[in-house]
């Protein structure tokens, strides 16, 4: 039972590159979501699932897209980088309000 | 003004000192209240849980929420060096779904 998982752990990009930020979750969650952390900032949502094929806007959502591919996978695409999408991105999943599960994260940079 | 404050410290106690953190929130709305713990570079992981006000107990660890202050606040006892970590306070609402807001966390350290 791996919990929350996250691919890559660490990525470097200039800007205008895009990627996408793998997340799967093996708890058979039905809600999943996708967070930054900056600095200072605390955890900033920037976009979630609350079931298996419909995703909402968080509190960031400017500069990344998402799909809810499966119960068990919720990827986060970053179209075009700008440097101020640099920071540490975490997938978490959920059943009770609440209640998240957080993966290990992700540290993007972007040059 | 943010929904959640939390004192960001750092917040440096001796080994086996009462630890206490606190979160004010201005959402009268919210209903369920959490705490994270979060070592370097990792993911945060959940501590206690409560539903609406009251106090609950796990192990060092107290949990207390006073809807009517819209304050929250972590105890822990005997505090250890392994308790290093930076504690988030997080919080949501019924209406919100299952949307949550988080506190910018409070680093905490425990010298042996």
């Amino acid at each position: 039972n791996a919990g929350v998982t996250q691919t890559p752990k660490f990525q470097v990009l200039k800007t205008g590159q895009s990627m996408t930020l793998q997340c799967a979750q093996d708890m058979n969650h039905n809600s999943m979501y996708w967070y930054r952390q900056d600095p200072g900032m605390g955890l900033r949502l920037i976009y979630y699932s609350a079931s298996e094929g419909t995703t909402d806007k968080g509190e960031v959502p400017n500069g990344y897209n998402v799909s809810r591919l499966n119960k068990r996978e919720f990827s986060l695409r970053l179209e075009s980088a700008a440097p101020s999408q640099t920071s540490v991105y975490f997938c978490a999943s959920s059943e009770v309000a609440g209640t998240q599960y957080f993966g290990p994260g992700t540290r993007l940079t972007v040059l | 003004q943010k929904e959640v404050e939390q004192d960001p410290g750092p917040l440096s106690v001796p080994e086996g000192a009462i630890v206490s953190l606190n979160c004010t929130y201005s959402n009268s709305a919210f209903q369920y209240f959490m705490w994270y713990r979060q070592y370097s570079r990792k993911g945060p992981e959940l501590l206690m849980y409560t539903y609406s006000s009251g106090n609950k107990e796990d192990g060092r660890f107290t949990a207390q929420v006073d809807k009517s202050s819209k304050y929250i606040s972590l105890f822990i006892r005997d505090s250890q060096p392994s308790d290093s970590a930076t504690y988030l306070c997080a919080m949501g609402g019924d209406t919100g779904g299952f949307k949550t807001i988080f506190g910018a966390g409070t680093r905490l350290f425990v010298k042996a």
